[in-house]
């Protein structure tokens, strides 16, 4: 079964850090680009950034209000994704989903996990 | 970055009547090289992730009825629910593909 499984979220204080991964299963994860898209309640999706795969460099891209302060990485071997977010802000409060496709859009959204950022 | 602006923001529907749903990108997402419009579709329940619907401004994801279909090219697009059926509804997001930061729209809550 094709699979993205999100965890790490949780509370943290502003200014804090947080590590979510993304567990990948019933497909070539090292074939794929991987992509973090979150969603602040009650909002719509915000895309966070991707990574490319080893062959294409493993090359990354973010949005401007996070690239100073997330970074994706994968582990092909593990089949993870990670996101490490420092300096954490309220405004990063969002459920963070993992999401990939062989084409142009999305096709494998996993069910998020939910990061919290408050005193 | 490229702006996504869908319309309208909220929109009710009887069952069995058409649903249409518009989104203008800021600027062409077509492709020279193809001439294909990197304009994708979601559509996303309560509680649930996205799910992918149209691809490609006009092509229909694997398993997704056909009452569901995307038009338009360039800088508009539409999405169209032919026969509204009661699981349809739910959010409705367009996204650019075209250049990074990939971009959404708003959303589209439909009623």
């Amino acid at each position: 079964e094709v699979q993205l499984v999100e965890s790490g979220g949780g509370l943290v204080k502003p200014g804090g850090s947080l590590r979510l991964s993304c567990a990948a299963s019933g497909f070539t994860f090292s074939d794929v680009w991987m992509t973090w898209v979150r969603q602040a309640p009650g909002k719509g999706l915000e895309w966070v950034g991707r990574i490319r795969r080893k062959i294409d460099g493993e090359t990354r891209e973010y949005i401007t209000p996070v690239k100073d302060r997330f970074i994706i990485s994968r582990d092909d071997s593990k089949k993870t994704l990670y996101l490490q977010m420092n300096g954490l802000k309220s405004e990063d409060t969002a459920l963070y989903y993992c999401t990939t496709g062989v084409g142009p859009g999305y096709e494998i959204w996993g069910q998020g996990t939910m990061v919290t950022v408050s005193s | 970055d490229i702006v996504m602006t869908q319309s309208p923001d909220s929109l009710a529907v009887s069952l069995g009547e058409r649903a249409t749903i518009n989104c203008k990108s800021s600027q062409s997402v077509l492709y020279s090289s193809n001439n294909k419009n990197c304009l994708n579709w979601y559509q996303q329940k309560p509680g649930q992730p996205p799910k992918l619907l149209i691809y490609w401004a006009s092509t229909r994801e694997s398993g997704v009825p056909d009452r569901f279909s995307g038009s338009g090219s360039g800088t508009d697009f539409t999405l169209t629910i032919s026969s509204l059926q009661a699981e349809d509804v739910a959010f409705y997001y367009c996204q650019q593909c075209y250049t990074t930061p990939i971009t959404f729209g708003q959303g589209t809550r439909l009623e």
